[in-house]
Formats: structure tokens, C-alpha cells, sequence
């Protein structure tokens, strides 16, 4: 079974500009998760979409968005990208049922630096 | 709410030694817990997860972890450290009911191995 594939691996991008991530989940997973990661902050939730709806969201200002299409495949945006974009963004897919310990298989990440 | 504290944002060890990396976690609610490992500039790889059905849980590559409630604490242990076994581990609970498809995570142990 193919893992999280995301898409692209490495982007460099201006400040000012917006960018889109792509993340393919697990065949037969639902839900996918979003995370930023950088040295100060660590792992932070971004979103979580189920069926092309958005269950959760973490807190994150409004340039963050995103979306979940009919085959489970999401997307991320982040408009007016700022120095502080700069992150390993990390995708995680799961089967989104109730139980809450069903594990997330995360995405090798897609590293973005805004210069 | 809940939330992860990893005590120790850098332990090494000598090749063969015991491996302890501690985790302790905050929960309203009985908690499900994991362990990942992060190796440089890759996603996140599931070690073992806790799913109230055994206190002591055995994950891949040799590594556990017991769960104690008492101590609030479920901390990852592997009887003899391996090269291979340098990399960043994070301890994550899920975000509870009503907060589907998020893992808050601790801030990381990296690992460091000496021949």
C-alpha cells in the first residue's frame, strides 16, 4: 500500500506570494491533517478535513487554508506569505473514524522557505 | 485540555546502552498516546501506540513504552541503543473528543548514539 505522498518537497517562495501543498493520503483513508513544524514552535495542528469537510482547525491566522477533494487528495494554501512561513509543513492521513487512537501516517513534508 | 511535556530535549547515549526517553502527558479524558521518531528532513514514523488495552506496549525496532497512569507518564525505552537509533522522537496524545484528526505533540528528544 502506497504511503502520504506530498507534493512538492521543497518550494522557495517570496514574501508576499501564496503557495498551494498537495497531499495524497493512504487508498482508503478519509482524513487528513495538516502540521507546521519549525525549530521554535515545534509540531502545530493546522487543520483537519474529513469528507471533503473541515472537522478541526488549529490556531492559525486566516492566510491558512485549505481544502479536501472528493478522492481524499488536500490541499494548503498559504496567501501573503511571511518570513515566518518558513517550515517543514507535515501531512498526516488516517481512517477519521470515531475511535480516537486510530494512528496518523504522516508524509515525508514539504520543506517551504520564504526569502 | 490535553498536553505532552518531553523531559530532556537532548539525550546521548553510548551504542549498546539503555535508551529512556520520558514523556509525561496531561488528559481530561483516558488518553491515547504515541510515539514517533523524525529522522533528518523526513516525516514522522509511528514507533507504538497506547490503546488502553496493555500498560506495556511494544512498538518497532525494539523500543516500548509503559503506560502509567499514576505518574501520568508514558515514557520510551529500548534495552540496547544502535546507531540507526539517532533521530528526534516526539511523544503525542490525540486532542480528545471533539477534537478529531489532532496529535499535540511534545517538543521533541533528539538522540544522539556514540559508538
Amino acid at each position: 500500500k502506497a504511503g502520504v505522498t506530498q507534493t512538492p518537497r521543497y518550494l522557495i517562495k517570496t514574501r508576499g506570494q501564496q503557495v498551494t501543498l498537495s497531499c495524497s493520503p493512504i487508498s482508503g483513508h478519509r482524513s487528513v491533517s495538516w502540521y507546521q513544524q519549525t525549530p521554535g514552535q515545534g509540531l502545530q495542528f493546522l487543520f483537519e478535513y474529513f469528507s471533503e469537510t473541515q472537522r478541526n482547525k488549529g490556531n492559525f491566522p486566516g492566510r491558512f487554508s485549505g481544502r479536501q477533494f472528493s478522492n481524499s487528495r488536500s490541499e494548503m494554501n498559504v496567501s501573503t506569505l511571511e518570513l515566518g512561513d518558513s517550515a517543514l509543513y507535515l501531512c498526516a492521513s488516517s481512517y477519521g473514524t470515531a475511535n480516537m487512537n486510530t494512528e496518523a501516517f504522516f508524509g515525508q513534508g514539504t520543506r517551504l522557505t520564504v526569502v | 485540555a490535553q498536553s505532552v511535556t518531553q523531559l530532556g530535549s537532548h539525550v546521548s547515549v553510548s551504542e549498546g546502552a539503555l535508551v529512556l526517553l520520558r514523556c509525561n502527558y496531561s488528559s481530561s479524558v483516558p488518553p491515547y498516546l504515541f510515539w514517533y521518531v523524525q529522522y533528518p528532513n523526513q516525516g514522522l514514523q509511528l514507533l507504538l501506540k497506547y490503546t488502553s488495552a496493555a500498560t506495556l506496549v511494544k512498538g518497532i525496532n525494539g523500543f516500548e513504552a509503559e503506560f502509567k497512569k499514576s505518574e501520568t507518564s508514558f515514557h520510551l525505552t529500548k534495552p540496547s541503543a544502535h546507531m540507526s537509533d539517532a533521530a528526534e522522537y516526539f511523544c503525542a496524545v490525540s486532542g480528545g473528543s471533539g477534537n478529531t484528526g489532532k496529535l499535540i505533540f511534545g517538543q521533541g528528544t533528539t538522540l544522539q548514539v556514540k559508538p
